[in-house]
């Protein structure tokens, strides 16, 4: 089992342009995660998924953050236009629905310069 | 929004000591988790507690959910070095009929060899 699969694993941008994260989850699970770290913030939850459906998006911190999971097995996070204050590191999970053993992906570093 | 104090911050420690750190949470959880990150990795769950006064055991690691459902502790008996990282307790926010987990804002461990 190749775990979670995020990609890519450091992203540097200059502020206004587009960003993509994408994230493949462990084969079977049915609920995927978002989260972003951040120094000050930890991690906080932007979106889950559960069955390809987004269930909560609350967490999305501006209308420049979209998420989509057109399939099972991909996701990705877009961030449109991108400011120095996005740059943190993002995490994906995945997980069986109900399940507590979420699995984390080894994220993607994004710095916004 | 709901949140998880952890304490302490950080700790630098000798190894061989034991270890000892805590979460509280003004609200009632039925799930506790404690997750631990690595550097440049997500996190990793460690142990999770389901009942009330639970002691439960992974190794060197016990964690307890306490009684009133507000807390819970985390210890690590005799460290190693490769004990360094980031540990973060975690609570399941059911709403409706789905979940996630809300995180604290973690403990980092620093053990001198």
């Amino acid at each position: 089992d190749a775990g979670v699969i995020q990609s890519p694993r450091h992203e540097v941008t200059e502020m206004g342009q587009e960003v993509t994260l994408r994230c493949k989850p462990i084969s079977g699970h049915n609920s995927l995660f978002w989260y972003r770290q951040t120094m000050m913030r930890g991690l906080e939850l932007l979106i889950y998924f559960n069955n390809n459906v987004p269930i909560d998006d609350s967490g999305m911190p501006e209308d420049r953050f979209s998420a989509k999971m057109p399939n099972a097995s991909f996701s990705t996070l877009k961030i449109q236009p991108s400011e120095p204050r996005d740059s943190a590191v993002y995490f994906c999970a995945s997980s069986l629905t109900g399940g507590n053993g979420y699995t984390f992906g080894s994220g993607t570093r994004l710095t916004v310069v | 929004g709901q949140q998880l104090n952890q304490s302490p911050q950080s700790m630098f420690i000798q190894e061989g000591e034991d270890v000892s750190m805590n979460c509280t949470s003004s609200s009632i959880f039925n799930t506790w988790l404690w997750y631990k990150q690595d550097p440049g990795e997500g996190p990793v769950l460690l142990i999770a507690l389901y009942k009330a006064g639970e002691l439960t055991s992974n190794g060197r690691l016990t964690a307890q959910f306490g009684i009133t459902r507000k807390d819970s502790f985390l210890n690590i008996s005799a460290s190693i070095p490769s004990d360094v990282g980031i540990y973060f307790c975690a609570v399941m926010n059911y709403g409706g009929s789905q979940g996630n987990l809300i995180f604290g804002k973690g403990t980092k461990l620093s053990v001198k060899p």
